[in-house]
């Protein structure tokens, strides 16, 4: 079953932070980030294993609680090339799906 | 490493005729995924494969889809008769394992069935 990201879209301005999240109804072994900017593909960011664990990429963390089967993306101090559409991937039983995907816009 | 490549980058075609999307997986990767991507359905997962063998086809639209993996480093998505309804982005992915690594996506084949 697909994940459920919120919120659909956030516009910031540089310097601003911004929190992407995902939820799942089913248990969760894995979840994974990506950015894709417009035309492009794509691009894996960070995976976060069972067992809580934060993970940092640049300005980009990101938490993963699987008792809750949920995990947070968090983009601090945010430039203007973290806009894109950010998607998290749910892993189970060896095959990922994907939420709808967040909309970031950063404006100077 | 180049990444995963897929070709051809743009498809235009009409409906009825034959497609075939191709995509060389990274060396090395033991899992490749076929991911189509429109506006209204997202990131749909069709098929994917671990050692060069199908593990889960439940996501391909229906028989006109076929997909093989004859080796390590070549898989092939095929349409046939493709329908205007199949105009999307069509990605292949490859991956290390594939729930404790993430996914290198190539650039995906854009397309169009008029």
């Amino acid at each position: 079953q697909q994940p459920v990201q919120s919120p659909q879209a956030v516009i910031l301005r540089e310097g601003e932070d911004a929190v992407i999240n995902c939820s799942s109804s089913k248990a969760l072994y894995s979840v994974h980030w990506y950015r894709q900017k417009h035309g492009e593909a794509p691009v894996f960011l960070m995976i976060l294993l069972k067992g809580g664990e934060q993970k940092g990429h640049e300005k980009i963390s990101a938490s993963f609680n699987e008792k809750k089967q949920q995990s947070s993306l968090y983009l601090t101090a945010s430039q203007l090339s973290y806009s894109g559409t950010y998607f998290c991937g749910t892993g189970n039983a060896g095959k990922s799906t994907f939420g709808d995907g967040t909309t970031l816009t950063v404006k100077p | 490493d180049a990444g995963v490549i897929q070709s051809p980058r743009h498809e235009v075609t009409e409906m009825g005729q034959e497609v075939t999307l191709r995509c060389k997986p990274i060396s090395g990767h033991d899992y490749l995924f076929w991911y189509r991507q429109t506006m209204m359905r997202g990131l749909e997962l069709l098929i994917y494969f671990n050692n060069n063998v199908p593990i889960d086809d439940s996501g391909m639209p229906e028989d006109r889809f076929s997909a093989k993996m004859p080796n390590a480093s070549f898989s092939t998505l095929k349409i046939q008769p493709s329908e205007p309804r199949d105009s999307a982005v069509y990605f292949c992915a490859s991956s290390l394992g594939a729930q404790s690594y993430g996914y290198t996506f190539g650039s995906g084949t854009r397309l169009t069935v008029v």
